[in-house]
């Protein structure tokens, strides 16, 4: 099955700075990438994604990439504000649908003002 | 548009004994219903796909029997946990995806539901 590690466990930016989050997968299949935003105690919810056929997708300040070869994906939020702190998850999933995803580990992130 | 409710959203029970947790789709139909764990300071585990009218699929490692799922109508799944024990407890999210929506990224959380086996 699919396997997906995500780093850093923790990241602490100050306001203003740029945050990098970085996950790999194991299945070459996966062709879904989703990222998550979880406040404490509060249901996910889905900030951006990307599928295999695309090699990089921004929404504002929030931006994805993904080297399908390398298989790895990142998530690269710019100008950080307090609150951005929250817990992120990568995800993949094999072209079904991403209720099936399999969830990187997490990642907290805290922006200090 | 597009809301999901968990009931109860926290729930205290002793050992032994059963937990239902509804998951409901308050402003559409859906089919298909996926169950998540998700422990403290850990990553969402999925637990079983729940399909209206069919038995549940269960992930590898989940018991069928212990975390027992009923996907009665368009609107409603349910998950009970059974003879609960102390480790059963965590955050048990779900997830709808809307009736022949044909979009990968097509899911809606509920809230999550706090459990707690003492």
């Amino acid at each position: 099955g699919e396997n997906v590690e995500q780093h850093p466990s923790t990241l602490s930016v100050q306001e203003g700075d740029s945050a990098v989050i970085k996950c790999t997968y194991s299945d070459s299949a996966s062709n879904y990438f989703p990222w998550y935003k979880q406040e404490l105690g509060k249901r996910p919810q889905l900030i951006i994604d990307i599928r295999s056929n695309v090699g990089e997708k921004k929404d504002q300040r929030i931006a994805v990439t993904l080297n399908k070869t390398a298989k790895h994906f990142s998530l690269h939020i710019t100008e950080t504000q307090p609150e951005d702190s929250a817990v992120y998850f990568c995800a993949a999933s094999e072209n079904t649908n991403a209720g099936k995803s399999t969830f990187g580990d997490g990642t907290t992130l805290t922006v200090k003002p | 548009g597009a809301v999901v409710s968990q009931h109860p959203s926290w729930v205290i029970c002793k050992s032994g004994t059963s937990v239902k947790i509804e998951c409901r789709s308050l402003d559409f139909q859906a089919t298909t219903m996926f169950w998540y764990r998700q422990f403290p300071k850990q990553s969402l585990m999925l637990m079983a796909t729940s399909n209206e009218g069919s038995k549940a699929t269960y992930e590898q490692g989940v018991e069928k029997d212990k975390f027992l799922i009923n996907h009665a109508s368009l609107t409603l799944s349910t998950l009970t946990v059974t003879s609960a024990h102390p480790e059963d407890s965590s955050f048990y999210i779900c997830s709808a995806r809307p009736l022949g929506s044909g979009r990968i990224d097509e899911q809606y959380f509920g809230p999550g539901t706090r459990l707690t086996v003492t």
